[in-house]
């Protein structure tokens, strides 16, 4: 059973704050993903990653860094935490043969206060 | 560009009724369509895909969609709805080709899914 894993799954931070958002996958699919959901805009891509070492911008990265530091582990990092960051954060893994196939954590709620 | 729109952001049918979610997409490319279910306090789980070939594709827990390029829509039926498919439904657009990565997605906004006793 493909697996995606996020912690924490709840997190509250005060504005200016650094947070960390961790995603670990034991499917071994190279492609991994940062989404946020707002209500009224579906899922949104902020970074994405091809493998270990290497992350590329989405469509909404600013105020937002990732790190892959191997095949398995995905962050998604808030160097300033802002109350417009305050959402749910979804990872995904997805395999390199199969359009749209990605498999989802169970999302992270954070709260920016 | 590309665009997904689910025009209904909440729909409420009763149980055993049928069911049909509207999506209406954009793109300028080949279109790989999907429809992805979020289950209360769960992550995205993929419901069903159309890549090519037939129109009317087959998912799980007896769903099923039709792509109509002339329509530019990719509809999600099901004959019979049970309480327990209440969720939030996502059609989502893959960029395929164009960008060089088939796992970029276009999420629409979701429709959430009320099934009454």
């Amino acid at each position: 059973e493909a697996a995606v894993t996020q912690s924490p799954r709840n997190k509250v931070a005060v504005t200016g704050g650094k947070v960390t958002l961790s995603c670990n996958q034991t499917n071994n699919h190279n492609n991994m993903y940062w989404y946020r959901q707002d209500t009224g805009h579906g899922l949104r891509l902020i970074h994405y990653s091809y493998g270990a070492g290497s992350t590329e911008k989405g469509d909404i990265p600013d105020g937002y860094k990732a790190s892959r530091p191997s095949q398995e582990n995905f962050s998604l990092i808030l160097e300033l935490a802002t109350p417009s960051q305050t959402s749910v954060y979804f990872c995904a893994s997805g395999e390199d043969w199969g359009p749209g196939q990605l498999y989802f954590g169970e999302g992270s709620k954070l709260t920016v206060l | 560009a590309q665009s997904v729109t689910q025009p209904d952001a909440r729909v409420t049918v009763s149980e055993g009724a049928s069911l049909q979610l509207r999506c209406k997409y954009s793109s300028s490319g080949t279109p790989y369509l999907f429809w992805y279910v979020q289950y209360p306090r769960q992550g995205l789980q993929l419901l069903l895909k159309y890549y090519s070939g037939d129109p009317v594709v087959q998912g799980v827990n007896g769903f099923e969609a039709e792509f109509s390029k002339s329509n530019s829509s990719f509809h999600l039926r099901k004959a019979s709805v049970h309480w327990s498919d209440s969720a939030v439904y996502f059609c989502v657009l893959s960029a395929g080709m164009l960008s060089g990565s088939f796992n970029k997605l276009t999420f629409g906004a979701g429709t959430r899914l009320a099934v009454c006793p």
